[in-house]
């Protein structure tokens, strides 16, 4: 069965820091990575993606891909109280086009304290 | 959520009763998805369609069926609510970084 672990949390950073998210995935053969951020009652939105390996940088986030250890994070800089979110981390075992049946880790929680 | 509705919002619904969950979009995306969420199980993907009347089973569709008679509709039935259906319903269209989620459907069965 294809599975995407994450750390459920929650995560806890003080405001200013940077919070590292993990993810690890089991199908080896997966090609592209999502990160959602899910806010409390409401639905996931796609923050970041990655097809290749090492980082991709967009902003505050940071996303790195390592397909040789079969882990993808995701940094946030700078972090703030509206970064306080569950985030999705997402794995699609094609590449790019339509028919995308991603699995999607159970997220894990983050806290940004003041 | 832009072009995509899922109707009804909120629904409590009774056990061994038949329930019908909407997705509707403007999008004239050719994919869509229907997932449930979870605590500690995340989304999981239940049925999803790849045209008119082309649609698949997921990872946990057991009790669920779904219809596309029309590229803007997808339906989701539940033939006999469980207990075990209750939870949060998700509709998605698209493919790849056009993902997008609707704004979901919590569903309880008592």
């Amino acid at each position: 069965q294809k599975e995407v672990e994450q750390n459920s949390g929650p995560l806890s950073v003080p405001e200013g820091a940077i919070a590292s998210l993990n993810c690890t995935y089991s199908d080896r053969g997966s090609q592209s990575f999502f990160w959602y951020r899910q806010y409390s009652g409401k639905s996931p939105e796609l923050i970041m993606f990655i097809y290749s390996n090492g980082d991709k940088e967009d902003g505050r986030f940071t996303a790195q891909l390592n397909k040789a250890s079969q882990y993808v994070s995701l940094l946030i800089r700078d972090s703030q109280p509206s970064d306080s979110a569950t985030y999705l981390c997402a794995v699609n075992p094609i590449l790019t086009g339509g028919g995308n049946k991603l699995t999607f880790g159970t997220g894990t929680q983050l806290k940004v304290e003041l | 959520d832009a072009g995509i509705t899922q109707s009804p919002r909120h629904k409590v619904t009774e056990t061994g009763t038949p329930v019908t969950l909407r997705c509707h979009q403007t999008e004239n995306h050719r994919y869509m998805y229907w997932y449930r969420q979870d605590p500690g199980h995340g989304l999981r993907l239940i049925h999803y369609s790849y045209g008119v009347k082309d649609t698949d089973k997921g990872e946990v569709s057991d009790g669920y069926s779904v219809s596309r008679s029309k590229t803007e509709d997808f339906l989701l039935t539940l033939e006999s609510a469980t207990s075990s259906q209750t939870s949060v319903y998700f509709c998605a269209i698209g493919g790849g970084i056009d993902y997008t989620f609707g704004s979901g459907t919590r569903l309880t069965v008592v």
